[in-house]
């Protein structure tokens, strides 16, 4: 099965700065990356995704790119904000209608102010 | 677009009771809907995936004669833990994917049982 690998567990950054999360994943046949961010007390919510047909997909702030040769994408927050701050998940699926999705460990952003 | 409702959002109940958790897909049909236990600073564990009109299939270790899981139509699930006990405290979160594929998560759950 899939296997989704994050890091890092956690990220600390200033206001401002970027932040790059990564993951990898094991199963080449996997074909949608969805990106979550989880607050506190709340449930995850879909930020980005992308599918295996492009490289870079970008929302604003927000971008991910994906190298499915090496099996791995990323997550990148520019400009980052105190509200930025949260667990982010990344997973991995192949896109057909009965397959789940696999998630990675999470990633806890603090963005000091 | 795209809102997934749970309730309710918590619950306290005492050990030996059941528990009714409701899931609903607002302004789309879920062709899927999964349940999801979350502990505390860990990722989602998948419980079940369950397709409208048709019975779940549990993930390997998720007791079915416990976690109750009932896709009624294309917009509600419900979950219940019957006979809940301390152990099964956490934090439940349902998932519903829509015909694009895109999946989308509820606000979760949290349930306590004294």
């Amino acid at each position: 099965g899939e296997n989704v690998e994050q890091h890092p567990s956690t990220l600390s950054v200033q206001e401002g700065d970027s932040a790059v999360i990564k993951c990898t994943y094991s199963d080449s046949a996997s074909n949608y990356f969805p990106w979550y961010k989880q607050e506190l007390g709340k449930g995850p919510q879909l930020i980005i995704d992308i599918r295996s047909n492009v490289g870079e997909k970008k929302d604003q702030r927000i971008a991910v790119t994906l190298n499915k040769t090496a099996k791995h994408f990323s997550l990148h927050i520019t400009e980052t904000q105190p509200e930025d701050s949260a667990v982010y998940f990344c997973a991995a699926r192949k896109n057909n209608a009965g397959n789940m999705l696999t998630f990675g460990g999470g990633t806890r952003l603090m963005v000091k102010p | 677009g795209a809102v997934v409702s749970q309730h309710p959002s918590w619950v306290i109940c005492k050990s030996g009771t059941s528990v009714k958790i409701e899931c609903r897909s607002l302004d789309f049909q879920a062709t899927t809907m999964f349940w999801y236990r979350q502990f505390p600073k860990q990722s989602l564990m998948l419980m079940a995936t369950s397709n409208e009109g048709s019975k779940a299939t549990y993930e390997q270790g998720v007791e079915k004669d416990k976690f109750l899981i009932n896709h009624a139509s294309l917009t509600l699930s419900t979950l219940t833990v019957t006979s809940a006990h301390p152990e099964d405290s956490s934090f439940y979160i349902c998932s519903a994917r829509d015909r694009d594929r895109g999946q989308y998560f509820g606000p979760g759950t949290r349930l306590t049982v004294t």
